[in-house]
Parts: structure tokens; C-alpha cells; sequence
């Protein structure tokens, strides 16, 4: 069975501590992705990676970084939390032919304080 | 204008009702399209593939409609499972899954 599993369900981080948001999947998928959900807003990419060592931004990166060391972790870095980086954050997984569907793990909810 | 545009609803009906979600994309080049189904604080999960020539899952039916930029999910026979958000999603250039802000569903008894 297909799995992306996020290291924590919740998270409760001060202004200014650096945030990391880990994600594995087992299925050996080379396209992963990061997205914030947020009301009214949707699912936000923050940052993709095709392949392993490989990252791009998406469409809200400030604040953010990516690693991709092994094909099945990606993580996400919150250099220094801000209290605008609360938000639900899924990661993502999918093949890299182009026309398959993405899977995603369960989320974390992250709260700076 | 933004690449993938979804009613936000709700759509409040009966149990039993027949309901129809649109979505539109700006993006021609777009090669494929899913609807996902979203419960309240969980991941999205995928409902459908969206096909050219239109697909039907049970009482999910689902269509695209390339000329005029849109797909379509329709439920027919409402049950109170139902409930919850259809998020849209088109793999735009480079494949990239960008989804809509969802559409909330409320199916009442």
C-alpha cells in the first residue's frame, strides 16, 4: 500500500527557531512536493524536486528550503519561524511520468508562537 | 487571474440530490486532470482521474472539456459520506499538480 508519512502531526515552534518538516515515502517516487494549506488560499507548492539533489521553487519559497539527499526523504526548512509560516503543511509524492496522481502524507499542522 | 478556479460553495443538499462541481484552467497546455476529495483536517485524497473521452466511477462521473478550459464532477444520489471538499487539480507545465481552492460539499438528511 502507498505511503508518505510526515514526521509529526503536530507542531508548536517559537519565532525565529529553524522548523524542520520531514517526509518519506516508500513507494520509490522521484517527483516530491511541498504545499502549505491555508483557509480561503488552498494548497500553496512551496518547493518540488524531480529527482534526488534535485529542488525547485514554487510559487511562495520565501522562508523556506528544501533538502533531498535520498530519493525517499524530503524535507522542509524553516530558517527562522515566523508567526505568518502557521499552517498546514502536506507533503507529496508521485511518479515521474507526469499524468499520475500524487500522493499525499497526513499533514502537519505547525503553529509558531 | 488565478490558474485553477473552483466555486468555493458550499453546496448545501439533500440526501438523494443530484450535484455538478466546475472547475476552470487557464493553462491549454495542461496534459492531465484529477478531482481529489478532501475530509476536514486530513490529506487530500484522489477520487478520479479526469480522461478526454469522460469517466465514471459508481455515482461519480467526471468529464473534460478541453475546448472551453474546464472539467466537471458530478454526484449523483448525494449520501451524507459525501460530505466534505472536491479539491481540482491540473498538472500544468512540467507537470506541476496545481489545485483549486476546493469546493464545499454538504450533503444534509
Amino acid at each position: 500500500d502507498v505511503k508518505v508519512t510526515q514526521s509529526s502531526r503536530y507542531l508548536v515552534k517559537r519565532t525565529g527557531e529553524k522548523v524542520f518538516l520531514e517526509c518519506v515515502q516508500d513507494m520509490d517516487h522521484e517527483n516530491m512536493f511541498w504545499y502549505r494549506q491555508d483557509p480561503g488560499l488552498g494548497l500553496r507548492l512551496i518547493y518540488f524536486s524531480y529527482d534526488v539533489k534535485m529542488k525547485e521553487k514554487g510559487d511562495i519559497p520565501e522562508g523556506y528550503s528544501v533538502s533531498r539527499e535520498k530519493k525517499e526523504r524530503f524535507s522542509l526548512i524553516l530558517e527562522s519561524a515566523s508567526t505568518n509560516q502557521t499552517s498546514m503543511y502536506l507533503c507529496a509524492s508521485r511518479l515521474m511520468t507526469g499524468d499520475t496522481e500524487a500522493f499525499f502524507g497526513q499533514g502537519t499542522r505547525l503553529t509558531v508562537v | 487571474r488565478k490558474e485553477v478556479e473552483q466555486d468555493p460553495g458550499p453546496f448545501n443538499v439533500p440526501e438523494g440530490a443530484t450535484v455538478a462541481f466546475n472547475c476552470t484552467y487557464s493553462n491549454s497546455a495542461s496534459q492531465s486532470f484529477f478531482w481529489y476529495r478532501q475530509d476536514c483536517r486530513k490529506e487530500p485524497k484522489l477520487l478520479m482521474s479526469v480522461y478526454s473521452s469522460g469517466n465514471e466511477d459508481g455515482r461519480f462521473t467526471a468529464q473534460l472539456n478541453r475546448a472551453s478550459q474546464y472539467i466537471s464532477l458530478l454526484i449523483r444520489d448525494s449520501k451524507l459520506s459525501d460530505s466534505a471538499t472536491y479539491l481540482c487539480v491540473v498538472n500544468m507545465g512540467s507537470y506541476i499538480p496545481t489545485f483549486g481552492r476546493g469546493t464545499s460539499l454538504i450533503v444534509h438528511p
